[in-house]
């Protein structure tokens, strides 16, 4: 199975920061790499696939990052509605796997 | 716009089966570009991948849970369906049903794009 790794696993940022979230893979998993954005009591919403591509309809403030066994995703300024975990996942191979999660707290 | 609802029983006696469904609507479950997921998340923990099914019928299983697990579909009814046997309290858990795409580019990725809003089913007795 491949192991997904995300750092850190809680953070709190001011509104407008610039916010990075890391995820490394346990293998190569070349582009295959999504992200979700998960708010409290909600289903997780998609927010960008193939490492770096925008699902329809989010906002261009996330961006994706990375090839490979590391990648990142950014918020480029933080707002109160971005409160969330973010996962990864990685659709490489089966079993499909998640990341632990990041929790995105706001000072 | 398709949407996805889980439905199914609430709680389950331990050592019974899990049973659930997801009805598709606003579109059919009948396309080559998707597949259908089970994925589940216990309170206040992190997302398991449960497994997934082509409306075909061909399944991949999480091998953690394979050999309690069985998805299955009704191509006339738009459903897909979940079943887990033997449960105990750590298959307690919010159960999302979701659709995996192909996306239109680049070539060859398929990707969750749309979940259902989750269901929690309590393993007690």
């Amino acid at each position: 199975d491949i192991q997904m790794t995300q750092s850190p696993s809680s953070l709190s940022a001011s509104v407008g920061d610039r916010v990075t979230i890391t995820c490394r893979a346990s293998q190569g998993i070349s582009n295959y790499l999504a992200w979700f954005q998960q708010k409290p009591g909600k289903a997780p919403k998609s927010l960008i696939y193939a490492a770096s591509s925008l699902q329809s309809g989010v906002p261009s403030k996330f961006s994706g990052s990375g090839s490979g066994t590391d990648f990142t995703l950014t918020i480029s300024s933080l707002q109160p509605e971005d409160l969330a975990t973010y996962y990864c996942q990685q659709y490489k191979s089966y079993p499909l796997t998640f990341g632990g999660g990041t929790k995105v707290e706001i000072k | 716009q398709l949407q996805l609802q889980e439905s199914g029983p609430g709680l389950v006696k331990p050592s019974e089966t899990l049973s659930l469904t997801c009805t598709v609507s606003g579109g059919s479950i009948s396309s080559s570009s998707y597949y259908w997921a089970w994925i589940r998340q216990p309170p206040g923990k992190g997302l398991e991948w449960i497994g997934i099914i082509y409306y075909g019928g061909t399944t991949y299983y999480n091998p953690s849970l394979k050999s309690r697990v069985t998805i299955s579909v009704d191509t006339s009814k738009n459903q897909f369906s979940l079943k887990v046997t033997s449960v105990t309290a750590a298959d307690t858990a919010v159960y999302y049903c979701a659709r995996r795409l192909l996306a239109a580019a680049p070539p060859g990725h398929w990707y969750f794009d749309l979940w259902g809003r989750g269901t929690l089913v309590t393993v007690s007795s």
